[in-house]
């Protein structure tokens, strides 16, 4: 069966731009989470959904959302880029919920020049 | 967030040799302990995991046992193999979210 299908897969924006990215997770997964990647902080959680409803969200600034919809696709939004939101952003499912037993894509590489 | 303090950050072994990753956590409430494992440029993937109602766990070579009342963890690769080279990231749940060790980038020399 398919993966956990993350799209695209880079994207360079300029600051000040917004972008937005895509998780379609494993058939029949509901939950879907999303986490930050970069060489200094690793990784670190962003937000969690599960039935279009968000349960955690991380310590980010507002700037970063996200949403569910009901096929449990799920997309994050990053407004007024700046040059530190650079990272690899992953989004993982799971079929139990929450975070047991992560599937993770293999992540949109979001370069800000 | 809740910490996660995973150690050494680098460890270099020779083929055949075990290595031994471990980690601490702060927030009591954790109770899934699971463990990735990230080749370059590829994604994380699970290799194994701990609930906090049983103290070791074994899948052939790697083993990670759970001290609850420390708040320690560890990862235990036996017989390392080349292809073992990777980076480990320990993990400790806090609600909904995991929080991440920053990592041991693992070395099996040949």
């Amino acid at each position: 069966k398919a993966g956990v299908t993350q799209t695209p897969r880079y994207l360079i924006k300029t600051r000040g731009q917004q972008v937005t990215l895509s998780c379609s997770p494993i058939s029949g997964h509901r939950s879907v989470s999303w986490y930050q990647q970069t060489p200094g902080q690793g990784l670190q959680f962003l937000f969690e959904y599960f039935s279009e409803t968000q349960r955690n969200k991380g310590n980010f600034p507002g700037r970063f959302s996200g949403r569910q919809f009901s096929n449990s696709r799920s997309e994050m939004n990053v407004s007024t880029l700046e040059l530190g939101d650079s990272a690899l952003y992953l989004c993982a499912s799971s079929l139990v919920g929450g975070v047991y037993g992560y599937t993770f894509g293999s992540g949109t590489r979001l370069t800000v020049v | 967030g809740e910490n996660v303090e995973q150690h050494p950050s680098t460890l270099s072994v020779q083929e055949g040799d075990s290595a031994v990753i471990k980690c601490t956590y702060s927030d009591s409430a954790s109770n899934y302990f699971p463990w990735y494992k990230q080749e370059l440029g590829k994604r994380p993937q699970l290799i194994i995991d701990i609930r906090s109602n049983v103290g070791e766990k074994k899948d052939q070579r790697i083993a990670v046992t759970l001290n609850k009342t420390a708040k320690h963890f560890s990862l235990h690769i036996t017989e390392t193999q080349p292809e073992d080279s990777a980076v480990y990231f320990c993990a400790a749940n806090s609600g909904y979210a995991l929080n991440f060790g920053k990592g041991t980038s693992l070395l099996v020399t040949p």
